[in-house]
């Protein structure tokens, strides 16, 4: 069964600081893999994806994410913090097989705080 | 801007009302899907439609009853909720097959519902 492990349900960084947000992932073959943000008291907006191709992927408000299938993970970056990104950030996988009767497996979500 | 629509955005409800949710989309999307979340926790599937027919059902109590008039259109109905269901129920819609979008989930906004 596939699993998605976030490490830190909370991170606190300085504006202008690099965000890290981990994720590793736990599959049999390499799934597709997202990140979505939810800002406060909203839905969930998908931030980037990766499904196959380039390892590094570009998304949305400056963060990108590198799959890194040795080490079964999928990490989300940015390089300079905004006080905007303060948010709950969810870290998904879902099976290559596809159809609606594919399930996302999210992991447990990190809890990002911006210090001024 | 979400092409998942959902309403309404709050709703109160005593335990012996019945309401609906309700969510459109114009993407095109054959797969929609009705996920719950509960605070500071990850987004739950709880039904899942594909091409109008239900095709995961997460062991939801009955008490919840989805419905999928036409491709665009996903209701869920509510009858004798719990104080416990309280949370936000989230829309969601992808490509059935996935085709070019690789099972990417799409999500609304949310509706934030109270039992009591």
């Amino acid at each position: 069964a596939q699993s998605v492990t976030q490490l830190g349900s909370h991170l606190s960084v300085s504006e202008g600081a690099l965000v890290l947000l981990r994720c590793n992932y736990s599959s049999s073959v390499p799934p597709y893999l997202f990140w979505y943000v939810q800002y406060p008291n909203q839905g969930l907006q998908l931030l980037l994806k990766y499904t196959t191709g380039a390892t590094l992927v570009k998304g949305i408000n400056g963060f990108e994410a590198e799959f890194k299938k040795s080490e079964t993970s999928f990490h989300l970056t940015k390089p300079s913090a905004h006080m905007s990104d303060a948010a709950e950030y969810f870290c998904a996988v879902s099976d290559k097989d596809g159809g609606a009767t594919n399930k996302l497996i999210f992991g447990t979500g990190t809890l990002l705080a911006i210090q001024p | 801007d979400t092409e998942v629509t959902q309403t309404p955005k709050h709703l109160v409800m005593g335990m012996t009302n019945k309401k609906s949710l309700k969510c459109e989309q114009h993407m095109g999307h054959r797969a929609m899907y009705w996920y719950k979340q509960k605070a500071k926790k990850p987004p739950e599937l709880m039904f899942v439609y594909s091409y109008e027919k239900l095709s995961i059902n997460e062991s939801v109590p009955s008490r919840f009853s989805p419905e999928c008039p036409n491709s665009s259109l996903l209701n869920l109905h509510l009858h004798a909720l719990q104080p416990e269901d309280s949370a936000l129920y989230l829309c969601a819609s992808s490509q059935d097959p996935p085709g070019q979008d690789l099972n990417t989930i799409y999500f609304g906004e949310g509706s934030w519902l109270t039992v009591v």
